[in-house]
């Protein structure tokens, strides 16, 4: 079984300040990493993932996020934030051994409101 | 190209009621998941479709839960009777290959 865990549930910040949000997994097997992010009054969309190579990826709206294997974890990060970021933000995994269940676990999601 | 649709986006009823979530995933998508989020808790798993076919449904919490997904187009998840630990948002997901899904708006259920 997989597990992730968001460490910070409430991450206040000023705009144009830079932002981390962090995240660490654990499982037996290898794992695909994902990061999703919920608007307000919107469903869940796609910011970015890890599948395999590079292991930093970089996803919309100038995010970017580090894959550590030794460390398990997979830390989203943004330079610097606008008003506009303020959302809930999920990490996710699918183990690569699941063969057709490729049903994702998420994280219980970090609220990034980015202050005035 | 249209996304994932799910409706209702917002339903009330009474407890013992029942309720009934649609979801037309992307089309040309075999993969089809149900997810919920309970109270502010991680989203969890519900189940998960691929065409018709029940893949896995090991996250359904009960017997009150049934979903179906009519000749692998769009999936309907049905509560009955419903309780109050059943409100929550409930996202449908949609993928052609398994490696990360797009999401629906989600429906939020309250039961009241």
């Amino acid at each position: 079984a997989q597990s992730v865990t968001q460490l910070d549930s409430q991450v206040p910040v000023f705009e144009e300040a830079p932002v981390e949000l962090r995240c660490n997994y654990s499982s037996s097997v290898s794992v695909y990493l994902f990061w999703y992010v919920q608007y307000p009054n919107q469903g869940l969309q796609l910011l970015l993932k890890y599948l395999s190579g590079s292991t930093l990826v970089k996803g919309i709206n100038g995010f970017e996020a580090e894959f550590n294997k030794s460390q398990t974890s997979f830390h989203l990060r943004k330079p610097s934030v606008h008003i506009s970021d303020t959302a809930e933000y999920f990490c996710a995994v699918i183990p690569l051994s699941s063969g057709s269940a490729r049903q994702l676990t998420f994280g219980s999601g970090t609220q990034l409101t980015v202050l005035p | 190209e249209a996304g994932v649709t799910q409706f209702p986006s917002h339903s009330v009823i009474e407890k013992g009621q029942t309720v009934t979530l649609r979801c037309d995933p992307i089309s040309g998508h075999d993969n089809l998941y149900w997810y919920r989020r309970v109270m502010g808790k991680e989203i969890k798993f519900l189940l998960h479709f691929v065409k018709e076919s029940k893949q896995d449904e090991s996250g359904m919490p009960n017997n009150r839960f049934l979903a179906e997904r009519t000749g692998g187009t769009y999936s309907t998840l049905k509560v009955q009777p419903a309780e109050l630990e059943d409100s929550g948002v409930y996202f449908c997901a949609s993928s052609q290959f398994g490696e990360g899904a797009f999401f629906g708006q989600g429906t939020r259920l309250t039961v009241v």
